[in-house]
């Protein structure tokens, strides 16, 4: 698993107040992203770093921010709850950006739900 | 545009038939491929990398840069194949970012 986890790994909240969600990861990864998975969507970039304190937008990055103050976090912020944000959020991470593994781990998912 | 396409939502298949998942892309540079895969309720995963040419769980692909494909192929099902498989191309920029298609759920029956 790469040594990557989030937390929580299911949330209940209401439509309106702010959540944070946190990917952890143990390896030393440069890159981290943020997806939120979707039937008939697949996964989507909402958000992604290249380093501390360094974050870019992706292709859904609406109702999100995000904040890398260590190595280590990436933490996903929903400023206001919404129904439209119910869905399972992936943290992934890239162990080396310039070689040949260029593969993507992934996190165990958070099943995020709004009423 | 820099797209992926999994035509398939659902592909339904028999025990030890054969496999094909389909992948169509589009992207102006030289393409990085991969095929990831999601068992029930489990984080995605690697399967296999175009760069790799490897064959991992029987499974292969090819990259067909004619045609834009790279599907997904495998001889002869098993129940444990069943699962989601998302096509991923990866954009050669500074972000590394991956690029999804809508997956395909493959189902093998007994």
């Amino acid at each position: 698993d790469a040594g990557i986890t989030q937390s929580p790994r299911h949330k209940v909240t209401e439509t309106g107040t702010p959540v944070t969600l946190r990917c952890h990861q143990t390896e030393n990864h440069r890159y981290m992203y943020w997806y939120r998975q979707d039937p008939g969507h697949g996964l989507r970039l909402i958000h992604y770093s290249y380093g501390v304190k360094d974050t870019d937008k992706g292709e859904v990055s609406d109702g999100y921010s995000v904040s890398r103050s260590k190595t280590e976090d990436f933490l996903l912020t929903l400023e206001s709850a919404t129904s439209s944000q119910t869905s399972v959020y992936f943290c992934a991470a890239t162990q080396t950006a310039g070689g040949v593994n260029r593969e993507q781990f992934f996190g165990p998912g958070t099943r995020l739900t709004v009423l | 545009a820099q797209r992926v396409t999994q035509p398939e939502k659902l592909l339904s298949v028999f025990k030890g038939a054969p496999v094909e998942l389909k992948c169509n892309y589009s992207y102006s540079g030289s393409p990085e491929l991969f095929w990831y895969v999601q068992y029930s309720r489990q984080r995605l995963q690697l399967l296999l990398r175009h760069i790799s040419r490897e064959s991992i769980k029987g499974f292969t692909a090819d990259l067909n840069k004619g045609e834009t494909s790279f599907h997904l192929k495998k001889p002869f099902a098993q129940e444990e194949d069943s699962a989601m498989y998302y096509c991923a191309l990866l954009r050669m920029d500074s972000s590394y970012k991956l690029i999804f298609g809508s997956g395909t759920r493959l189902l093998v029956r007994p």
